[in-house]
């Protein structure tokens, strides 16, 4: 079974400061997905990665897909309490099963 | 455009029950999959429906059944309930096979129901 190990568990910054969660796993997926949850809201997905290497950029968000396509981080730069929330990586599972693998999740609190 | 709806908001059953859960899938969609996510913890997959049909199903025993119909919107039942069964259960739905390229690999997360099992 394939599995996505999440760090920080959990973390709490003040706002402006600048924070990197990672997304960790030992198999390969063929795409690599980042969402957000609030509470009692289902995930959003924020972004997608496909390539091995891949850089992507949402305003203050910067995702990037491992070169092996075995792990994931995601940067924000100058954090605001907007996003405030569970940060949560989905892999795809290879073979064409369209599984999504699940990560542990990151909880971010930012303060004001 | 109407999102994904799901249908109760909150649940609580007895252990040994069974239990419906709902999810019409957003306009446009023909495919939803089902995931379980308890406190603290990420989704897990339990299966995926397309085109009315099971396509892919997750670590979950067969008392976690499903079904789909001809407008796309889809059912989960779960039959002897039990304790650990206490979950957020979330819809997903997308415009084709979750992970298809063609559909840029986008889905759409309901709300979500939060079962209680006592």
């Amino acid at each position: 079974t394939q599995l996505l190990e999440q760090s920080p568990q959990f973390l709490s910054i003040q706002e402006g400061e600048n924070l990197t969660v990672y997304c960790n796993s030992s198999s390969v997926f063929s795409s690599l997905q980042w969402y957000r949850q609030e509470p009692g809201e289902g995930p959003v997905l924020l972004v997608t990665v496909v390539t091995g290497g891949e850089v992507k950029k949402l305003k203050r968000l910067t995702f990037q897909f491992g070169d092996a396509r075995k792990d994931s981080s995601l940067h924000i730069t100058a954090a605001q309490t907007g996003d405030t929330g569970l940060y949560l990586c989905a892999g795809l599972e290879e073979a064409g099963t369209y599984k999504y693998i699940f990560g542990t999740g990151t909880r971010l609190k930012v303060l004001a | 455009e109407t999102g994904v709806t799901q249908s109760p908001t909150h649940l609580i059953k007895t252990r040994g029950q069974q239990v419906t859960l709902r999810c019409s899938s957003q306009s446009g969609h023909n495919t939803v999959s089902w995931y379980q996510q308890a406190l603290g913890q990420g989704p897990q997959f339990i299966f995926q429906y397309y085109r009315e049909e099971e396509n892919g199903r997750g670590n979950f025993p067969p008392r976690f059944s499903g079904l789909q119909f001809p407008n796309y919107s889809s059912e989960l039942n779960v039959n002897a309930l039990e304790l650990d069964d206490s979950a957020l259960y979330l819809c997903a739905s997308s415009r084709g096979l979750a992970g298809d390229p063609t559909t840029d690999y986008e889905q759409y997360f309901g709300p979500g129901t939060r079962l209680t099992v006592t």
